[in-house]
């Protein structure tokens, strides 16, 4: 597709569960980001990833997040034992590159609700 | 500390009634700016970038300008279609990797 593609789109899981959440960049967009949005707050950033580099994770909240991105293209959340708190809208973003500062085009977003 | 504000959080204008939007930054160094607007249920939707100031981009109905402590979404003769939450971002040239977002503006433009 032309666009940052995510799913689901939403996800409902039990408090205690864990949660893989997908993101397909753009063809060709070397970095990738993931970002949480609570509602009524700004995004929050997660990680980041650039070609073959290691991914840069210092958003990620707690340990019990993390995320890999494969053959440098598609990337998965996790979330294990999810809590409350970690109800958010996730949303995926990619680049052609970080250094030039070009800009980052957004998927529609994984609205996760943990009850 | 690097900090990005958005003002005014809320903005409600007449179809016609030309405004502008605030983001004002500072940071330890900027390597771009950019604008997003995002609809309900949506993912953020690039507008524009700016890396220097001085630097003007428009689309439409919408200008963004930068200069060195501030930018202005200058939105002229809106209509409805322009009702949205528009964010800012800066790119920090400090070693950081991600955008860095603040709150947003909520513009809703009445008929």
């Amino acid at each position: 597709g032309a666009g940052v593609s995510q799913s689901p789109s939403n996800k409902v899981t039990e408090k205690g569960k864990d949660v893989e959440l997908r993101c397909d960049p753009i063809s060709g967009h070397t970095a990738l980001y993931w970002y949480r949005q609570s509602l009524g707050q700004g995004l929050e950033f997660l990680i980041y990833f650039q070609g073959n580099s290691a991914p840069d994770k210092s958003g990620l909240p707690s340990d019990r997040f993390s995320a890999e991105r494969t053959g440098g293209s598609v990337s998965t959340l996790t979330i294990q034992r999810t809590q409350q708190e970690d109800s958010a809208v996730y949303l995926c973003a990619s680049s052609l590159a970080s250094g030039s500062s070009t800009e980052a085009f957004f998927g529609q977003g994984t609205r996760l609700t943990v009850v | 500390e690097d900090q990005v504000t958005q003002s005014p959080e809320a903005l409600r204008l007449q179809e016609g009634e030309s405004s502008s939007l605030n983001c004002s930054y500072t940071v330890s160094g900027l390597r771009g700016l950019f604008w997003y607007r995002q609809d309900p249920g949506k993912g953020p939707e690039f507008l524009f970038t700016l890396y220097s100031a001085g630097e003007e981009k428009e689309k439409e109905r919408l200008k963004a300008t930068l200069t060195k402590k501030e930018s202005f979404l200058h939105i002229t003769a809106p209509k409805p279609e322009d009702s949205a939450t528009y964010l800012c971002a800066v790119h920090l040239s400090s070693g950081a990797n991600n955008l860095f977002f603040g709150t947003g503006t909520r513009l809703t433009v009445i008929p």
